[in-house]
């Protein structure tokens, strides 16, 4: 149980295109999902916060109209970038909390995105 | 605010060696939950342990074991008899009380793993 998968798993695109990356629980109610950033040789890094059917909350430094995110149901939080740059090249996670039984402590995370723009 | 610090970049060891992955955590809360993650070369995270932190035993599951102590604010990683296979990336985690209810969690920069057959 507790799987979480994230649609693509790789995209390539060119530079002002937008990209939308899927984040779905496959078996649980995911009442809080978060979207986190991984550069080369570095760490995740918290991008936002979402609660269904609610607006995300984002980290500081992040830029809530180029990283669009919707989570319009307790399965499914997408993460849409807009207007990509060369720069925002990086390996997207997400994660997703539990909102039933299981410990509301433990995180599920999806296998992440690469994303690569040319 | 809540920290997470691994202080070694990389370590290498020769296959059956021991080695242990430190990790060093601030938090001004007397409730908090420490994790530890590894990440292979394909990306995806692999939970290995959550521990709260009015819980100070220590931890073994096979090869690994977890060291815990609130007086140094240290939760280390041991991997004894290492294989090629444990060669990754793993970072240790923090989630707090100042994460609110959302349970946001704080990670170290990670410690990658070279185990050399």
């Amino acid at each position: 149980g507790a799987v979480v998968s994230q649609h693509p798993s790789w995209v390539i695109c060119k530079s002002g295109t937008s990209v939308k990356i899927e984040c779905r629980s496959l078996d649980f109610q995911a009442t809080t999902m978060f979207w986190y950033r991984q550069f080369p040789k570095q760490s995740l890094m918290l991008m936002a916060t979402s609660n269904e059917g609610s607006k995300a909350t984002y980290e500081q430094g992040v830029e809530k109209d180029k990283f669009l995110i919707n989570h319009a149901s307790l399965t499914l939080s997408t993460l849409t970038v807009t207007s990509a740059h060369p720069e925002d090249s990086s390996f997207y996670i997400c994660s997703a909390r539990d909102g039933g039984w299981v410990d509301p402590n433990e995180q599920f995370f999806g296998p992440g995105t690469r994303l690569t723009v040319l | 605010a809540q920290k997470v610090t691994q202080a070694q970049t990389e370590i290498s060891v020769v296959e059956k060696e021991d080695v242990t992955l430190d990790c060093v955590y601030e938090t001004r809360d007397t409730t908090y939950y420490l994790f530890w993650y590894k990440q292979p070369p394909s990306g995806e995270l692999v939970f290995l342990i959550r521990r709260n932190s009015f819980d100070e035993q220590n931890e073994i599951s096979g090869r690994y074991s977890w060291n815990f102590q609130k007086s140094t604010s240290s939760f280390n990683f041991t991997i004894t008899a290492s294989q090629v296979v444990d060669s990754a990336v793993y970072f240790c985690a923090l989630s707090d009380a100042t994460s609110g209810s959302a349970r946001q969690l704080t990670f170290g920069s990670g410690t990658q793993l070279t185990v050399l057959p």
